[in-house]
C-alpha cells in the first residue's frame, strides 16, 4: 500500500527567509503524481505545486519549488522569501497514475512565519 | 471564489439526528470525493464517485451514506452518528478518474461537524 510521511509536525521560518518541508512516500508504482497542498485557517485546501514522476525536472511555481528524488522517494517543498500569508498547514499527497488513483495524504506540517 | 462549495460550514447534531452535507462544484468535473479530516490524522478518503457511479467505499460505516445525483452534486447523509465522528468533512472534485490523467483535486472549505 502507498503511504506518505511528513516527519515535521511543525516548522517555523522568519519572514523573507527560506524553509524546506520534508515528505517521503512509499510505492511500488513507477507512474504517479505528487502534490503539495496548503490549508490556511480558512480550511480550504489549495494546490501549491505538482510533480509528475516521469519528469526529472523539479517543478517550480514562483517562490515554491520541489526537490524530487525518485530513487529516494523523497519530495520536499522549498518556500523562498517566506511571507506571512504562507503560514498554514502543508500536506504532501500522492496519486497513482492508474484509473483508481485517489489522493493519499501525509499528516501535514504546520508552518509558522515570524515577522 | 472556490469552484467547490460545501454547505453548511458548521453543523452540530445529536446522536439521534439525521442531517445531510451538501457539495456542489461548477468546474465541469466528473469525479467527486468525500474526505474526513480529524485532528492529528491524515486526511481519510471516504467515498469516490466517477461519472455518478461510486467507485470506492473506503470501509466507511453505514451511518454515513453518500449520494451523487449528478456530476455536479454530492451529498453525505448522516444518521445515528457517534461523538468520534466529529471532524472536518471535505469535499473535492477532479476532472475524472482515468489512466495517466494528471487530475489535481479541488477542495471545498469543508463542513465542521460536531456530534454531541
Amino acid at each position: 500500500a502507498q503511504t506518505v510521511t511528513q516527519s515535521q509536525p511543525e516548522m517555523s521560518v522568519q519572514e523573507a527567509e527560506t524553509v524546506t518541508l520534508s515528505c517521503t512516500y512509499d510505492t511500488s508504482e513507477s507512474d504517479y503524481y505528487l502534490f503539495w497542498y496548503k490549508q490556511p485557517p480558512s480550511r480550504q485546501m489549495i494546490l501549491v505545486i505538482r510533480q509528475e514522476a516521469y519528469k526529472q525536472q523539479n517543478a517550480t511555481e514562483n517562490r515554491f519549488s520541489v526537490n524530487f528524488q525518485k530513487a529516494a522517494k523523497s519530495f520536499s517543498l522549498k518556500i523562498s522569501d517566506s511571507q506571512l500569508g504562507d503560514a498554514a498547514m502543508y500536506f504532501c499527497a500522492y496519486r497513482y497514475g492508474g484509473s483508481q488513483g485517489n489522493l493519499i495524504f501525509g499528516k501535514g506540517t504546520k508552518l509558522s512565519v515570524k515577522p | 471564489e472556490t469552484g467547490v462549495t460545501q454547505t453548511p460550514r458548521h453543523l452540530v447534531m445529536g446522536m439521534t439526528n439525521k442531517k445531510s452535507l451538501k457539495c456542489e462544484q461548477h468546474l465541469g468535473h466528473n469525479a467527486m470525493y468525500w474526505y474526513k479530516q480529524s485532528a492529528k490524522k491524515p486526511l481519510e478518503l471516504m467515498f469516490v464517485y466517477n461519472f455518478k457511479e461510486q467507485t470506492e467505499n473506503n470501509s466507511v460505516p453505514s451511518r454515513f451514506s453518500p449520494e451523487c445525483p449528478n456530476s455536479s452534486h454530492l451529498f453525505l447523509h448522516l444518521h445515528t452518528l457517534q461523538p468520534e465522528d466529529s471532524a472536518l468533512y471535505l469535499c473535492a472534485s477532479s476532472q475524472e478518474l482515468r489512466v495517466r490523467v494528471n487530475t489535481e483535486a479541488f477542495f471545498g472549505q469543508g463542513t465542521r461537524l460536531t456530534v454531541v
